[in-house]
């Protein structure tokens, strides 16, 4: 089983702030990332899933982009709300199956 | 509603004693994870199906087996449970079967169930 690791493991921040986190995994037979967000007493829901070297994605105030070449995936959260406290998990399928780091839990104070 | 369901949301036993625990896939899916989130851990992989076929595996111990039936519904079996094995057990379903192809499809989780070994 290949490595997924995330950066930080946790993150405190005050609402407005601006933050991002890192995803970095074994960039050799890589096909696809995914982000997922994970909030407490819920399922993780997928957020991007992303497959391309330079691919950058969008949702609202979220937004992903992805490094192939040297296996790093960047998430970024504008004007944090506490809403978007959560754990954010990514994962890839290097290895031949969908592999998820520890998570980096987002805790955002009003 | 992610549309994988699994059963029970909570289970409650003994140490020794063996439990089952179902997951139905989303609709059309052909591929099922088991994941089990232990106290302050994160996800790790127990074992994938495809179509019925076990596909990969990863940190499952010897006491744990799963099966994927016709149907496409998979069971995670759990023996000679010990305290250490009390944790949340996720089942997710993907359309991809994750390997030999580009697997661009997310995963759906199920709602989870939660063991407490006692």
């Amino acid at each position: 089983i290949l490595n997924v690791e995330q950066s930080p493991q946790s993150l405190h921040v005050q609402e407005g702030d601006s933050t991002n986190f890192t995803c970095s995994f074994p960039s050799s037979n890589f096909y696809a990332l995914h982000w997922y967000r994970w909030e407490t007493a819920k399922s993780p829901e997928a957020l991007f899933v992303m497959t391309l070297n330079g691919d950058e994605k969008k949702k609202g105030r979220i937004s992903a982009t992805l490094n192939t070449k040297e296996g790093y995936s960047y998430l970024y959260i504008k004007g944090s709300q506490p809403e978007d406290s959560a754990t954010y998990l990514c994962a890839t399928n290097a290895g031949n199956m969908l592999t998820f780091g520890g998570g980096t839990r987002l805790m955002v104070k009003p | 509603d992610s549309g994988v369901t699994q059963t029970p949301k909570h289970l409650i036993t003994a140490t020794g004693q063996r439990v089952t625990l179902r997951c139905s896939p989303r609709s059309g899916d052909l591929s099922v994870y088991w994941y089990q989130q232990s106290l302050d851990q994160g996800l790790q992989f127990l074992i994938q199906y495809y179509n019925g076929e076990e596909r990969a595996k990863g940190n499952i111990l010897e006491r744990f087996s799963a099966q994927q039936f016709p149907d496409l519904h998979s069971e995670l079996n759990l023996s000679s449970l010990e305290l250490g094995d009390s944790a949340l057990y996720f089942c997710a379903s993907s359309v991809s079967p994750g390997q030999g192809s580009r697997m661009n499809t997310e995963a759906f989780f199920g709602q989870g169930t939660r063991l407490t070994v006692v």
